[in-house]
Parts: structure tokens; C-alpha cells; sequence
């Protein structure tokens, strides 16, 4: 799977919305961009994926460049209950491994 | 309709004792995945089953530690003469049946080895 570069930490203040960036320079043609947070050592929750094109949900949207050498993940209004380790994953949607490998993922924190 | 199930949430053993920890899958979903995380780490791959069978286990540490999920109940991930260095939380996710399927996460075991 490719490797994701994340920044480490945002902020965010109340209501705004959070942008978290992600590259994945290497993606390959049949790996899709997961994105999934994890809540103060809750269960990893899962957000939204997308292969090419753009894709909204009731958590997010997802924003990937043409190229697929980065993507965005925007949640529109965000709250304190938005506060969480967000993992941007790159992988392989069918015929290949199921492994999910998280990086280090960016810290984001919503303030008032 | 229920999420991925868990349990213990906390486990506490003394070193040398063994662990469960079992997972059951949420309705539909044949493929259990488990995940470990070290304190102040990310989550890293353990293995991968299907019913009945041990797809990927290239996580898994070569001793002590193995998995299975039977045709019937949850699956079992079994740690025997824990050691402190196996203080961790636990997450199991599954996805339904096909290649690819997202995964969904349950609230994990907290494991604690005193």
C-alpha cells in the first residue's frame, strides 16, 4: 500500500470548517484514499474513501486531486466533538491485501 | 443493528497468565481483522480471518499469540504467558465478504499486564 504524508497536528476553531490534508505521491491505479479517525482511544471510526472522484457523506467530503497524488478531507462545520487523530490510508480496494496501515495521522483539535 | 462487538473492554493479568479477547463481527460480515495499539503508538495489523480460515497473519509476533474464528461464535484472539510488553488496546474490525469491503471498527480491549 502507499505510504500518506500527514501534517501532525491542526486547530480548528468552532463551527469553521477543518481541512486536513494528505499526500500520497506513490498511489497506485486501484488504491483508494480511506480516511478514519480515532477518538480519544476509541475504536478507529471510518469517515469516507474515494478512488477519483470527489465524494460527500453525512460526516465529510473528500477532495482528490486529478492527479491522485493528494487528497483533502473537509468537514464543513466542525464541532469539539470533531477533536480526534484523523488517519489518511492509502489502499488496495479489490484483489489485493485487507490490512489497513495507519501512520501517524494529524492531531486535529476544534476550539471555541 | 448492532456495531462490532468487544469483549472484555478491560482485562487486567499478571505476567505468565493468558488473555482472550474475542470479537464478534457485525451481522453479515465474514471477514475479522485485528489491530493492535501500543501506548502512544498507532494501530499496526495483526491478521486477517475468514471463517474457519488465517488469511494474513504477517502481524502476528511469531509466539505466543494466535487466532482463529470458528464456523460458529467470535473470534478468539489468545495470548498465552502475557508479558508486560503486551499492555495494549486491542481493536477488531470486519467488513463484509468481498475483497476491499471497508472496515468497521469495534471499541477494543484494553489490556493490562501487571
Amino acid at each position: 500500500d502507499a505510504k500518506t504524508t500527514q501534517p501532525p497536528s491542526m486547530d480548528c476553531a468552532e463551527g469553521r470548517a477543518a481541512n486536513l490534508p494528505c499526500n500520497h505521491s506513490t498511489i497506485s491505479g486501484n488504491e483508494y484514499v480511506y480516511w478514519y479517525r480515532q477518538i480519544h482511544s476509541q475504536g478507529p471510526q471510518y469517515i469516507i474513501h474515494g478512488l477519483k472522484n470527489n465524494e460527500t457523506n453525512e460526516m465529510a467530503s473528500l477532495i482528490i486531486t486529478e492527479d491522485r497524488k493528494s487528497s483533502t478531507l473537509i468537514l464543513p462545520h466542525a464541532t469539539l466533538r470533531d477533536t480526534a487523530v484523523y488517519y489518511c490510508i492509502v489502499r488496495v480496494g479489490t484483489g489485493g491485501g485487507n490490512k489497513l496501515t495507519f501512520g501517524t495521522g494529524t492531531q486535529l483539535k476544534v476550539e471555541l | 443493528n448492532a456495531g462490532v462487538m468487544q469483549n472484555p473492554r478491560h482485562l487486567v493479568r499478571r505476567r505468565g497468565q493468558e488473555a482472550r479477547l474475542r470479537c464478534s463481527p457485525m451481522k453479515g460480515h465474514s471477514h475479522v481483522y485485528w489491530y493492535r495499539q501500543l501506548p502512544e503508538e498507532g494501530l499496526k495489523f495483526m491478521v486477517y480471518l475468514q471463517k474457519e480460515n488465517i488469511i494474513d497473519e504477517s502481524g502476528m509476533p511469531k509466539e505466543r499469540f494466535s487466532a482463529e474464528f470458528p464456523k460458529e461464535g467470535p473470534s478468539i484472539l489468545r495470548i498465552q504467558q502475557v508479558v508486560r510488553g503486551d499492555s495494549a488496546a486491542y481493536f477488531c474490525a470486519s467488513s463484509p465478504g468481498r475483497v476491499g469491503e471497508t472496515q468497521y471498527f469495534g471499541p477494543g480491549t484494553r489490556l493490562l499486564v501487571l
